[in-house]
């Protein structure tokens, strides 16, 4: 079965710093990849998501990830945070091809990011 | 549009007793699934739907948990006898299966069940 590691519980950083969280699974198959993040209140919401083609993922609000398959990584990355990206960010896998068992997500244990204004 | 919606957002029952959650999914989603959410941890499945059937329900954690979905949108999951170790979020979340294997899934708001 597939595994998600998050290396980082909680990070706490200024504005305008550089943000990368890091994300490895294991798993030797083709997979699907994703990163959800989770505002104070609010439900998880996609972030960004690879599946196959150009590695470097472009997100929402910024965001980007790096899907290196050597290293089964899949980090994301923020140039420049902001005082709103404070969240929880949560990195996902699922075993592509689906198979007629379903397409469930194996989570890592999320990452608490707090930006000091 | 609408996304996936959940009922009720809080619940809070005895030990013992049985509780029952609903998920709306969003409309025309074909895939359904149940996850639970621990404190301090991530999500984690319980069961999945494609329409009507449950096609994979390996994450139940005992026989205490069903979940049904008898016309194929609305999803209700059922615990028996509940505990306190039951006590998390359960987030629902729903699919539009393309060809190919591209399925991004939207999850709703949760229900936070806590069981005293």
């Amino acid at each position: 079965a597939q595994s998600v590691s998050q290396h980082n519980h909680h990070v706490i950083l200024s504005e305008a710093a550089s943000l990368e969280l890091g994300c490895n699974y294991s798993y030797g198959g083709t997979v699907n990849l994703f990163w959800y993040v989770q505002y104070p209140g609010q439900h998880l919401q996609l972030l960004l998501k690879y599946f196959s083609g150009d590695p470097l993922v472009k997100g929402i609000k910024g965001f980007e990830a790096e899907f290196i398959k050597s290293k089964f990584s899949f980090n994301l990355r923020k140039p420049s945070v902001q005082w709103s990206d404070t969240a929880e960010y949560f990195c996902a896998v699922n075993v592509y091809p689906i198979k007629a068992a379903g397409n469930k997500l194996t989570f890592g244990g999320g990452t608490r990011v707090l930006v000091k204004p | 549009g609408a996304g996936v919606s959940q009922t009720p957002s809080n619940k809070v029952t005895e030990k013992g007793k049985y509780v029952e959650l609903r998920c709306d999914p969003i409309s025309g989603h074909t895939a359904l699934y149940w996850y639970r959410q621990s404190l301090g941890q991530g999500p984690e499945f319980l069961i999945y739907f494609q329409g009507t059937g449950a096609a994979d329900d390996s994450g139940l954690p005992n026989d205490r948990f069903f979940a049904v979905r008898p016309e194929g949108s609305v999803s209700t999951l059922k615990i028996q006898r509940t505990e306190r170790g039951d006590s998390a979020v359960y987030l629902c979340a729903s699919s539009d299966l393309t060809s190919g294997g591209a399925e991004t899934q939207y999850f709703g708001p949760g229900t936070r069940l806590l069981v005293l």
